[in-house]
C-alpha cells in the first residue's frame, strides 16, 4: 500500500530537548515536504526536498532542520524546541512525473507539545 | 505573494443541503488547483484537481470548476451526507519557476448534522 509513515503520532516533550519526526514514503518520490497546521493560520511549508541531498526552506523554517540521505526518508528535527513549535506536522510527498500537477500525499500527522 | 482566501467556518449543514465553499486564489503563471480533505484525526487526502482554466474536477460527488478569470476554485456539491463532515482545504502550486509547495488555505470546517 502506498503510504507517508510518520512517527511518533504524538509527543509531548519540554523546551530544550532534542527530537526527531521520522518520515518515510515507499513511493520511491523525489519530492518531499514537510508541513505545520495551526488554527486559524492551515498548512504552512517548514522544508522541502526535491531529491536526496537536496533541500531548501519553507516559508516558516526557523527553529526546524531537516535531512535527505536517502530517498524514502525525510527527518525532521528540532535542535532546541520550543513552546512556539506545539503544533501539528504533516510530511508529504510527490512524484515529479508532472510536477505542478501531481497531488501530494500526506502522513497522518504527528502531534507535538512543547511545555 | 501567493495566497487562498477560503471561508473558514465552521459551516453547518443539515443531510440532503446543497454546499458551497468559496476558495479564491493569488498566483503568478498558471497553477494547479486543488481540494484536499482531513477527515477527523487523519491527515490530508485529495478529493479533487484542476490544472487549467475551465477544467472541472470531481470526486465522491463534489465538483470544482477552475475559473481563471475570477481566480477561484469553488467547491460544491449537491447533496452532503454526515460523513462528508471534515475540514477542506483549497490549495495550489506556485504557477511559475521554484519550489512545488502548495500554498494552502485556512481550512473550512465543515459540519453535517442528520
Amino acid at each position: 500500500e502506498a503510504q507517508v509513515t510518520q512517527n511518533p503520532r504524538y509527543l509531548i516533550t519540554v523546551t530544550g530537548k532534542k527530537l526527531t519526526v521520522t518520515c518515510s514514503q515507499n513511493m520511491n518520490h523525489e519530492y518531499m515536504s514537510w508541513y505545520r497546521q495551526d488554527p486559524g493560520l492551515g498548512l504552512r511549508q517548514i522544508y522541502y526536498s526535491m531529491n536526496v541531498e537536496v533541500t531548501d526552506k519553507g516559508d516558516v523554517p526557523e527553529g526546524y532542520k531537516v535531512s535527505r540521505k536517502e530517498k524514502r526518508n525525510f527527518p525532521l528535527i528540532l535542535e532546541s524546541p520550543s513552546p512556539n513549535q506545539t503544533s501539528l506536522y504533516f510530511c508529504a510527498s510527490m512524484g515529479q512525473g508532472a510536477r505542478r500537477n501531481q497531488p501530494q500525499h500526506f502522513g497522518d500527522g504527528t502531534r507535538l507539545s512543547i511545555l | 505573494g501567493d495566497s487562498v482566501t477560503q471561508m473558514e467556518g465552521p459551516v453547518t449543514l443539515s443531510e440532503e443541503a446543497f454546499l458551497t465553499i468559496n476558495c479564491t486564489y493569488t498566483a503568478t503563471g498558471y497553477p494547479s488547483l486543488f481540494w484536499y480533505v482531513q477527515y477527523p484525526g487523519e491527515g490530508l487526502q485529495l478529493l479533487l484537481k484542476a490544472t487549467k482554466a475551465d477544467d472541472k474536477g470531481s470526486n465522491k460527488g463534489f465538483e470544482a470548476t477552475y475559473r481563471k478569470e475570477t481566480t477561484s476554485f469553488h467547491l460544491e456539491k449537491g447533496s452532503v451526507q454526515v460523513s462528508d463532515s471534515a475540514v477542506y482545504f483549497c490549495a495550489h502550486t506556485q504557477g511559475g519557476g521554484g519550489a512545488d509547495g502548495l500554498t494552502f488555505g485556512k481550512g473550512t470546517h465543515l459540519i453535517i448534522q442528520p
